[in-house]
């Protein structure tokens, strides 16, 4: 199985800061058709995660263009401009390229 | 609106069955496959195994001797049946839906919480 490893655990950050979270799978995630199946989700206290950004760089209905996802291969970064409060929780990327997937989140909490 | 909506027993003694039910509105489950996750209480998710469109299922190894997914399109429900339980698959079980182009797990039941204890 593909292993995602999300860095960091633990994330404390001030309202209004920039977030980096990074996400790096055991191997390549490009399917034999180009595409690369990597996701992005927020999973907020007492809820069920929530897709934020599809497919390495696209943002699912209704998220925020403070939200933005990067990366290829192997090597994938979520970035939030400017962390509201609604932000918290813990981000969790997944690859569906291969048999899904998770990484273990990453808790962003006000520091 | 798309909406999923898993219903479980809550309460599972080991080594019984466990039998959850995930009912969808909004969409047909002939256009869509179905996945179920699970996650322990205060770990990550895993996924358990997916029914595509045409009935077909695929499975985590992990768990393909004792897991079975079906379902009614008629009804639009989705049934997970995982035998021989212990306690450590404790855990909150959802169903979600897979993206039709994108295959991103676009919307999560709100779980259904499932505790193995006698």
């Amino acid at each position: 199985d593909v292993v995602m490893t999300q860095t960091p655990l633990s994330l404390p950050v001030s309202l209004g800061d920039q977030a980096s979270i990074s996400c790096r799978s055991s191997q390549s995630l490009v399917h034999s058709n180009g595409n690369t199946y990597l996701h992005w989700y927020l999973q907020k206290p007492g809820q069920s995660p929530k897709l934020l950004i599809y497919k390495v760089s696209n943002r699912f209905s209704g998220v925020p263009d403070r939200f933005s996802g990067s990366g290829s291969g192997t090597d994938f970064t979520l970035k939030i401009s400017r962390v509201e409060a609604e932000d918290l929780g813990v981000y969790f990327c997944s690859q569906s390229t291969h048999v899904p997937t998770f990484g273990g989140g990453t808790k962003l909490e006000i520091k | 609106q798309v909406q999923l909506k898993e219903s479980g027993p809550g309460l599972v003694a080991p080594s019984q069955s466990l039998s959850i039910t995930c009912t969808v509105s909004g969409f047909s489950l002939t256009s869509y496959d179905i996945s179920w996750i699970r996650q322990p209480p205060g770990k990550g998710l895993e996924w358990l195994g997916v029914i595509w469109t045409g009935g077909g299922t695929n499975y985590n190894s992990a768990f393909m001797s004792r897991l079975s997914i079906s379902k009614d399109n008629s009804k639009s429900q989705v049934f997970l049946k995982m035998n021989s339980l212990q306690t450590d698959d404790t855990a909150i079980y959802y169903c979600v839906r897979h993206g039709y182009d994108d295959y991103a797990m676009d919307y999560w039941g709100q779980g259904t919480s499932v505790t193995v204890s006698s």
